[in-house]
């Protein structure tokens, strides 16, 4: 069973560039049947799909986030990783990482996530 | 932007049925799935692709489909089911992923 292991500083500054890292085991980042995946919830709020990436490299971004988005993927390390620039009091948020299993016939199953890790912006 | 509406609230009554509705323009071609999130806990995932049921998921929770809407349904409604519960579901083109803004269910 994959496991996903968010990891990053907890407390951003605003305008700076906030950096997550999910390390991935139990299974091959380079799988083919796995989209990696980046979710983020403010506090007392909704979940908000930020993002995901194929083992390729091909990304995928939320339209509302794209031009602050960068997501890559290090498959020597088994980890992916989130780059949200510019960053402001609104991106306050538990941050959670994702795998979505995809079937032979292309359709999304079931998926993992990791615990969560709370980034916190403020000067 | 694509967008899923879900409504804020259901109560039920515990043993009651629930149903738990999400809209949205593309969901006659895309799949639904549907999350449960207790506070403090990372989401569940308790239906796919409308209303598949992952293993380990109670057979009280059942999805469905039609037109422009689908409804999670948790039968028998237990105390533990009280949670925060979300669609999701892809834009017509899959491009991106979307969340409905989520419905708190209430066991009376």
């Amino acid at each position: 069973q994959v496991q996903l292991q968010e990891s990053g500083p907890g407390l951003v500054k605003p305008s700076q560039t906030l950096s997550l890292t999910c390390t991935v085991s139990g299974g091959s980042i380079s799988s083919g049947d796995y989209y990696w995946t980046w979710i983020r919830q403010p506090p007392g709020k909704g979940l908000e799909w930020i993002g995901y990436i194929y083992y390729s490299g091909s990304t995928y971004y939320n339209p509302s986030l794209k031009s602050r988005i960068t997501i890559s993927i290090d498959t020597s390390k088994n980890q992916f990783s989130l780059k949200l620039s510019s960053v402001t009091a609104a991106d306050t948020a538990m941050y959670y990482c994702a795998s979505y299993y995809y079937d032979n016939s292309g359709y999304r199953l079931f998926d993992y996530w990791g615990q969560g890790t709370l980034v916190t912006v403020s000067s | 932007s694509y967008e899923l509406t879900q409504p804020p609230s259901v109560s039920v009554s515990p043993g009651q049925t629930a149903r738990i509705t999400c809209s949205g323009d593309a969901l006659p071609k895309q799949y639904a799935y549907w999350y449960q999130q207790k506070p403090g806990q990372a989401p569940v995932l308790v239906i796919y692709k409308d209303s598949e049921r992952p293993s380990g998921v109670p057979e009280r929770f059942s999805g469905s489909s039609s037109g422009t809407t689908v409804t999670l349904t948790i039968s028998g409604v237990q105390a533990e089911d009280e949670a925060d519960y979300y669609c999701q579901s892809p834009d017509s083109g899959v491009t991106y992923w979307v969340f409905g803004g989520g419905t708190k269910l209430t066991v009376l």
